[in-house]
């Protein structure tokens, strides 16, 4: 299995542009996590999903972020529009849960997106 | 909710020493505690884990244990190698099951 698959792996933007980050999950996972991480904060959970469904996106910043999962192998980030503060590693995270709850399972992190919004 | 601390935010030890990270947790009805090692420009990736039936776990020169009373746990790294220089993150579940990460462990091992 190739692992968690994210694009692209670098993305230079200016503030003020629409920026959006993909993902692909490990196949048969059924829980799919956007994290950020950056110097000051840690590793930050902004939304997860579970059979494709948002499950909390209580840690998304503002209105300027969205996510979508239209299916189990695709997974979107936006960020619309883009500001300085927002230059982060974004990371992309799977795993397999039983019974629709993401306790207590493995998370598979991808490589990550870094931003840069000049 | 969930709040995981860890310690220290930087450890320098000699090649061939142990390094320990320790990390506490407050959510009683956490049950899942991962340990991460992220390198250079790579995603977090698990090296091991523990569930809260279980006080100790080993793997080759890493290990963790568990202390549910005291709502702490601790990872072990014997023998310590230049390629275990890395950032160590705990991590622990809340009660919806999503992980709450500790700040991270800068590790840096020196021939």
């Amino acid at each position: 299995d190739a692992g968690v698959i994210q694009s692209p792996r670098h993305e230079v933007t200016e503030m003020g542009q629409e920026v959006t980050l993909r993902c692909k999950p490990i196949s048969g996972h059924n829980s799919l996590f956007w994290y950020r991480q950056t110097m000051m904060r840690g590793l930050e959970l902004l939304i997860y999903f579970n059979n494709n469904v948002p499950i909390d996106d209580s840690g998304m910043p503002e209105d300027r972020f969205s996510a979508k999962m239209p299916n189990a192998s695709f997974s979107t980030l936006k960020i619309q529009p883009s500001e300085p503060r927002d230059s982060a590693v974004y990371f992309c995270a799977s795993s397999s849960s039983r019974s629709g709850s993401t306790r207590g399972g493995e998370q598979f992190f991808g490589p990550g997106t870094r931003l840069t919004v000049l | 909710g969930e709040n995981v601390e860890q310690h220290p935010s930087t450890l320098s030890v000699q090649e061939g020493d142990s390094a320990v990270i320790k990390c506490t947790y407050s959510d009683s009805a956490s049950n899942y505690f991962p340990w991460y090692k992220q390198e250079l420009g790579k995603g977090p990736q698990l090296i091991i884990d523990i569930r809260s039936n279980v006080g100790e776990k080993k793997d080759q020169r890493i290990a963790v244990t568990l202390n549910k009373t005291a709502k702490h746990f601790s990872l072990h790294i014997t023998e310590t190698q230049p390629e275990d220089s890395a950032v160590y993150f705990c991590a622990s579940t809340d009660s919806w099951g999503k992980f709450q990460f500790g700040a991270g462990t800068q590790v840096v091992v020196t021939p």
